[in-house]
């Protein structure tokens, strides 16, 4: 089975502050890894993808495969960047997303 | 470009009725996938349409089903509606079924 754990409900960071959103997953087979936002009432749209390896509005997320993990970081946190963040994987030859729960990131002025 | 459409933006249901709520997919895309997010939680997979098939469904019960049409617009219906199928059901669109999906606003749907 496939599993994204997200351990934090709430990250709370002061602009300016490094941030970094945790991922963790659980699959036997080579995974496809997403972050997707969603802004205040806004639509849930992907922010970036491992396989693109591209930085995105600043932030950036490595694919680990020996600590299963895909964190989402970003060096200077800027209050636009406040919103819900969620993680996903697609299992090889899947069509399903599976994501976590989510982390809702504020950033204080 | 329009981007992917749902119908209604909200609905409230009484236990044991039905519902259809409706997804118009981006221009080009020919699949469609649904998913329930319950409060709280992240987006689970109910099942998705290619090419007006059913291409992979979650573990949602037969009552949950689907069509896909020659447009490529999607519908998802809900038999026998109980307490906790209140959810925003979230539809996504893709060129096909491994590519990038894009999401809908979503149907806010409570039953009561």
């Amino acid at each position: 089975a496939q599993r994204v754990t997200q351990p934090e409900k709430l990250l709370s960071v002061f602009k300016g502050a490094p941030v970094e959103l945790k991922c963790n997953y659980s699959y036997s087979g080579s995974p496809e890894l997403f972050w997707y936002v969603q802004y205040s009432r806004q639509r849930l749209q992907l922010l970036l993808r491992h396989i693109s390896r591209e930085s995105i509005k600043g932030f950036t997320a490595d694919l680990n495969k020996g600590e299963t993990s895909f964190h989402l970081k970003k060096p200077f946190a800027q209050e636009e960047d406040s919103a819900m963040y969620y993680c996903a994987l697609r299992g090889t030859g899947r069509r399903a997303l599976t994501f976590g729960s989510g982390t809702r990131l504020q950033v204080q002025p | 470009e329009t981007g992917v459409t749902q119908s209604p933006t909200h609905l409230i249901k009484t236990r044991g009725q039905q519902v259809t709520l409706r997804c118009s997919s981006q221009s080009g895309h020919n699949t469609v996938s649904w998913y329930q997010q319950a409060l709280g939680q992240g987006p689970q997979f109910i099942f998705q349409y290619y090419r007006e098939e059913e291409n992979g469904r979650g573990n949602f019960p037969p009552r949950f089903s689907g069509l896909q049409f020659p447009n490529y617009s999607s519908e998802l219906n809900v038999n026998a509606l109980e307490l906790d199928d209140s959810a925003l059901y979230l539809c996504a669109s893709s060129l096909d079924p491994q590519e990038t999906q894009y999401f809908g606003p979503g149907t806010r749907l409570l039953v009561l």
